[in-house]
């Protein structure tokens, strides 16, 4: 079956220091992988996502690229700020079998 | 509304009544799921529903727990005889099923205490 392995936390940072949470996958076929952020209080949403390999997403300075040779969607941020300490989940989909397979979250704190 | 809505937002109840939350998808979504998140964990994967077929009920953990999903929109989770144990955010996301633009949109959730 499919599952997502993504380091585990929690991680702390102070700001400006660069970020990587590790993700990665086992699954059949050819999934989309994603990164959702849960702020404190606030529901999930998601950051980014890759459809296929080689397919990098980015958004708001965070980029992960979609690595088929070593199954992983790596999650990375240049400097960090204060602002993003959340939990990030890793997370594919497999259009075939429909449901998604979630990470079990990393929690990032960062100080200023 | 434009997102994906729950209700209630929490809802506390002794332990061995009955609950039910709703999930209001986004229109046009014709999948939806509904997970659970106790207390520092991730997401547990509860149930699927796609369009007309048949649900995938794989992760409801106990007969107590069940869902429906009424033409294709508004979804009920229901719990009987609720457990202390079912205490957690319980969380519904839809999305489309399109190549490409398959990402979930989750709702706010509902958080259950059972005393």
């Amino acid at each position: 079956g499919n599952s997502v392995t993504q380091m585990e936390g929690p991680v702390t940072l102070s700001e400006e220091a660069f970020l990587t949470i590790n993700c990665t996958y086992t699954a059949t076929g050819y999934p989309s992988l994603f990164w959702y952020v849960q702020y404190p209080g606030e529901g999930l949403q998601l950051l980014l996502k890759a459809t296929k390999a080689d397919d990098k997403g980015s958004n708001k300075g965070f980029e992960a690229t979609y690595r088929k040779e070593t199954t992983s969607f790596h999650l990375e941020k240049g400097s960090v700020q204060v602002s993003d300490s959340a939990v990030y989940f890793c997370a594919l989909l497999n259009t075939n079998a429909g449901k998604s397979t979630f990470g079990d979250g990393t929690t990032l704190t960062v100080k200023p | 509304g434009a997102g994906v809505s729950q209700s209630p937002s929490n809802k506390v109840t002794e332990k061995g009544k009955d609950v039910e939350l709703r999930c209001d998808p986004i229109s046009g979504h014709t999948a939806l799921y509904w997970y659970r998140q106790s207390l520092g964990q991730g997401l547990e994967f509860l149930i699927y529903f796609q369009g007309n077929s048949a649900p995938d009920k794989s992760g409801l953990p106990s007969d107590r727990f069940s869902a429906e999903r009424t033409g294709g929109s508004v979804s009920t989770l229901t719990i009987q005889r609720t457990q202390q144990e079912d205490s957690a955010v319980y969380l519904c996301a839809s999305s489309l099923v399109l190549a490409g633009h398959n990402e979930q949109f989750f709702g706010p959730g509902t958080r259950l205490t059972v005393l």
